[in-house]
């Protein structure tokens, strides 16, 4: 399968600031990406799909504006986490499609706001 | 929109023993159905696939399969091993390009040796 890297694997940041997290598939040429949230003992719930050269589509109630979505390139995308505050704790995992709609998961990153 | 549901939400057995897990789907058009592996703090790992066109899929100590009719799907884990203890996620997709997947709200295996 596709494998996807994350960066950073972690970050602590103050509330009111924004942090970005990079989404990269190393192998593979990705049209689609997508970004998930995962809170403690949850399941994953898809925030957006993140299509290359084009805006992403948000799920319901995911705000855009909030949670911006660049994917420049097919092996790149980018998810910012503007103007954070404690309840956007959590753990954010992108994942690629693969030629047969199954799906390879970065390894997460876990964003804490203080 | 589709809707998965997924029993139960712990599931305890010694090793050896054989471990079930049942998701049932609400959207008659889906026909991909991926069981991904987690263990704590981890990415999400494809174990096994099924579409559609087939009832039932092995690979090596697991096995899915799939009831369109009945709308549920299951994975069977035999011989189980204490490396087999993690939370277990069903989802599905409509297998047309890329479809998102619905995840199903995942169980937390224990295997006991």
């Amino acid at each position: 399968g596709a494998v996807v890297s994350q960066h950073p694997s972690w970050v602590i940041c103050k509330s009111g600031t924004s942090v970005k997290i990079e989404c990269r598939s190393l192998d593979f040429q990705a049209t689609t990406m997508f970004w998930y949230r995962q809170f403690p003992k949850q399941s994953l719930m898809l925030m957006a799909t993140s299509n290359e050269g084009s805006k992403a589509t948000y799920e319901q109630g995911v705000e855009k504006d909030k949670f911006l979505i660049n994917h420049a390139s097919l092996t790149l995308s980018t998810l910012t986490v503007t103007s954070a505050h404690p309840e956007d704790s959590s753990f954010y995992i992108c994942s690629v499609g693969g030629s047969l709609n199954e799906q390879f998961f970065g390894p997460g990153t876990r964003l804490t706001v203080l | 929109g589709e809707n998965v549901e997924q029993h139960p939400s712990t599931l305890s057995v010694q090793e050896g023993d054989s471990a079930v897990i049942k998701c049932t789907y609400s959207d008659s058009a889906s026909n991909y159905f991926p069981w991904y592996k987690q263990e704590l703090g981890k990415r999400p790992q494809l174990i096994i696939d099924i579409r559609s066109n087939v009832g039932e899929k092995k690979d090596q100590r697991i096995a899915v399969t799939l009831n369109k009719t009945a709308k549920h799907f299951s994975l069977h884990i035999t011989e189980t091993q204490p490396e087999d203890s993690a939370v277990y996620f069903c989802a599905a997709s409509r297998d047309l390009g890329f479809q998102k997947l619905v995840f199903g709200t995942g169980t937390r295996l224990l295997v006991s040796p």
